[in-house]
């Protein structure tokens, strides 16, 4: 099994909202992934969680709050987002530390901040 | 940090014919070199690597090269077919993190039936 999971595939809030973006992988990965993708861009990296604890943090606005309850679920909690926050999330993981770090990506979730 | 450029941004190739993605990376201690390819609301998957120790790799119709003195890397496509027409990203990773890949700026390929 080689695939990384999202929820919800769409997402559309306001300003003022709370919401949370969901990824689940069961491929055994220790290193997990927030990028966020704008059109006609690569994606950019936001924050690498490895054995569980935050290892890399790309200086992302603190209304991106990540979350790793465990090794197979990464969340990412959205607060006061901003109409430029608009892009595709992309979850990915990979094994940890080693020489094996192909990532895999999930499909993603479509936000639109409005 | 680490800078992936890529180049060209759009290639447009007949059905058949070869297309060549060029890519330079700006760190040298970088030593693993991911391509993926993303479609249209699409994912982005893996399609090849390479690692510093090689010079090339072969996939059935795909190959890359990586020249670590000139810092450079590409992508040969042969005998192109229209399912190849995507969004290619070349990245590199810095050996100090094996966990950051950094990803150049993609190129629009367009295979022409």
């Amino acid at each position: 099994d080689t695939e990384v999971t999202q929820t919800p595939k769409h997402l559309v809030m306001g300003m003022t909202n709370k919401k949370s973006l969901k990824c689940e992988q069961h491929m055994g990965h220790r290193a997990m992934y927030w990028y966020k993708q704008k059109a006609k861009k690569p994606p950019e990296l936001m924050f690498v969680y490895s054995y569980e604890k935050l290892s890399i943090n790309e200086s992302v606005p603190s209304r991106f709050s990540p979350e790793c309850p465990n090794s197979s679920l990464l969340n990412l909690h959205l607060h006061a987002l901003q109409p430029e926050d608009s892009a595709l999330y992309l979850c990915a993981s990979s094994h940890s530390g080693t020489r094996e770090h192909i990532q895999y990506f999930g499909a993603g979730t479509r936000l639109s901040v409005l | 940090g680490e800078n992936v450029e890529q180049h060209p941004s759009t290639l447009s190739v007949q059905e058949g014919d070869s297309a060549v993605i060029k890519c330079t990376y700006s760190d040298s201690a970088s030593n693993y070199f991911p391509w993926y390819k993303q479609e249209l609301g699409k994912r982005p998957q893996l399609i090849i690597d390479i690692r510093s120790n090689v010079g090339e790799k072969k996939d059935q119709r795909i190959a890359v090269t990586l020249n670590k003195t000139a810092k450079h890397f590409s992508l040969h496509i042969t005998e192109t077919q229209p399912e190849d027409s995507a969004v290619y990203f070349c990245a590199a990773s810095e050996e100090t993190s094996y966990d950051k890949v950094i990803f150049g700026p993609g190129t629009s390929l367009s295979v022409i039936p």
